[in-house]
């Protein structure tokens, strides 16, 4: 059974930086993408980040580039995502997700919630 | 970037009915190795998002063959026949063709 599982949300100060961790199990992680996606309390999906197979390259939209860098640990089965300069708009629930190349995620977290205030 | 443009907003539905539901985008889907990457996800109350349709047409591991997708270029519908309570939510259909990868902004499922 494909399981995903997200820790490290909690409380964070505009400005300061916090990581989000991921372990992946069921399935072998090193053969998929693996992809961040947030969603802002009471609206809709958006992508945050993507990472390749092999953690050659990283992809990231506008909202995030320069200050959220994906990464991954293929002999811990773990994706993580640092977060530096954090914002009020930061705050959401980050789900980590499984990707079938950039195409879409079939397998979802639980989520994590990140709240971004003074 | 490719804006998904949902309709309706939200539906009410009688069990057992059925609903479609509409996603167009600003730009074609069709990548240029041929594949359209339209997917539509579910999230249930307090859960997370699940995938049900992949690549217009296809459905996911366990979905139902009552859910069904279709399509192409830029105009997408996700019907579903004879719903269920557990069918209850709100749907997001979301595209993979071209960077970054956006979602419609969701479709909420009601009962009547």
């Amino acid at each position: 059974e494909v399981q995903l599982v997200e820790s490290g949300g909690g409380l964070v100060q505009p400005g300061r930086s916090l990581k989000l961790s991921c372990v992946a199990s069921g399935f072998t992680f090193n053969n998929y993408w693996m992809t961040w996606i947030r969603q802002a309390p009471g609206k809709g999906l958006e992508w945050v980040a993507s990472i390749t197979n092999t953690g050659g390259s990283t992809y990231y939209p506008d909202s995030v580039k320069g200050r959220f860098t994906i990464s991954r640990d293929n002999a811990k089965s773990t994706l993580y995502l640092q977060m530096n300069s954090l914002r009020s708009e930061d705050t959401a629930t980050y789900y980590c997700t499984r990707a079938t190349g950039r195409g879409y995620f079939d397998y979802w977290g639980q989520g994590v919630m990140v709240t971004v205030s003074s | 970037d490719v804006v998904m443009t949902q309709t309706p907003v939200s539906m009410s539905v009688s069990l057992g009915g059925q609903v479609s539901i509409s996603c167009r985008s600003s730009q074609s889907l069709v990548h240029n190795n041929g594949n359209t990457y339209l997917s539509w996800y579910i999230q249930k109350p307090s859960q997370s998002p699940q995938l049900l349709i992949y690549k217009v047409s296809n459905r996911f591991s366990g979905i139902s063959d009552r859910f069904s997708g279709s399509g192409s270029g830029t105009d997408f519908t996700l019907k579903i026949s004879r719903v269920e309570p557990d069918d209850l939510g709100v749907y997001y259909c979301g595209q993979g063709t071209q960077y970054p990868n956006t979602f419609g902004a969701g479709t909420k499922l009601e009962l009547k």
